[in-house]
């Protein structure tokens, strides 16, 4: 199973509500990694967990809370967001080895309106 | 901060064009990975590369370490191939997150 699997496709929230994504991969990867990729520009990182401890946070506003509760599962915890952090949100794994391929989900679309 | 440029931006081609598309970066790196991403979202791995060349199918790609260069070549180029592809490089071991190019979008007309 070389698959990164991402919930919801699609959401859609106002600026007051508080929602969550959820990624999940079972190739026993170890490091896992949220990205946040606007219309038409390239991915940036936002996140990086390395055995289910935050190793990377890339300044990120505290409106974006990750957690990771166990070494197959991500969350992105979402509250007060603004409409500028509508964006696709992409989550990815990898081994923790130099040369290893990070996996990339679907990714979640999301609409702060 | 590795900062990564991609050429061309825009690529346009006629079916079974030979494709290259060209990605250099300004610090030294552990890998560097070709990821294809096609509208809707999803990002697939095409290739890592530490040194030398990779083949897969019409896709091969390039690095050159000492210049920080690296290509993507397509060939016998077919309408399926139009995506948008990414050159990201990653500086350090570990988990250690990608920077990635603004990305090349190629559209294969038949």
């Amino acid at each position: 199973d070389t698959e990164v699997t991402q919930t919801p496709k699609h959401l859609v929230m106002g600026m007051t509500n508080k929602k969550s994504l959820k990624c999940e991969q079972h190739m026993g990867h170890r490091a896992m990694y949220w990205y946040k990729q606007k219309a038409k520009k390239p991915p940036e990182l936002m996140f990086v967990y390395s055995y289910e401890k935050l190793s990377i946070n890339e300044s990120v506003p505290s409106r974006f809370s990750p957690e990771c509760p166990n070494s197959s599962l991500l969350n992105l915890h979402l509250h007060a967001l603004q409409p500028e952090d509508s964006a696709l949100y992409l989550c990815a794994s990898s081994q923790l080895e130099r040369l290893d391929t990070q996996y990339f989900g679907p990714g979640t679309r999301l609409t702060v309106l | 901060k590795n900062e990564v440029e991609q050429s061309p931006q825009n690529l346009t081609a006629q079916e079974g064009e030979f494709i290259t598309i060209n990605c250099s970066y300004s610090v030294g790196i552990s890998a560097l990975h070709w990821l294809q991403q096609h509208p809707g979202g999803g990002i697939v791995s095409l290739f890592m590369l530490s040194s030398g060349k990779k083949k897969h199918g019409r896709l091969i790609a390039t690095i050159n370490i000492q210049e920080k260069h690296s290509s993507l070549h397509i060939t016998a180029s077919h309408p399926r191939d139009s995506a948008v592809y990414i050159c990201a490089v990653r500086s350090g071991g570990g988990a250690d997150g990608l920077t990635f190019g603004k990305g090349t979008h190629l559209i294969i007309q038949p």
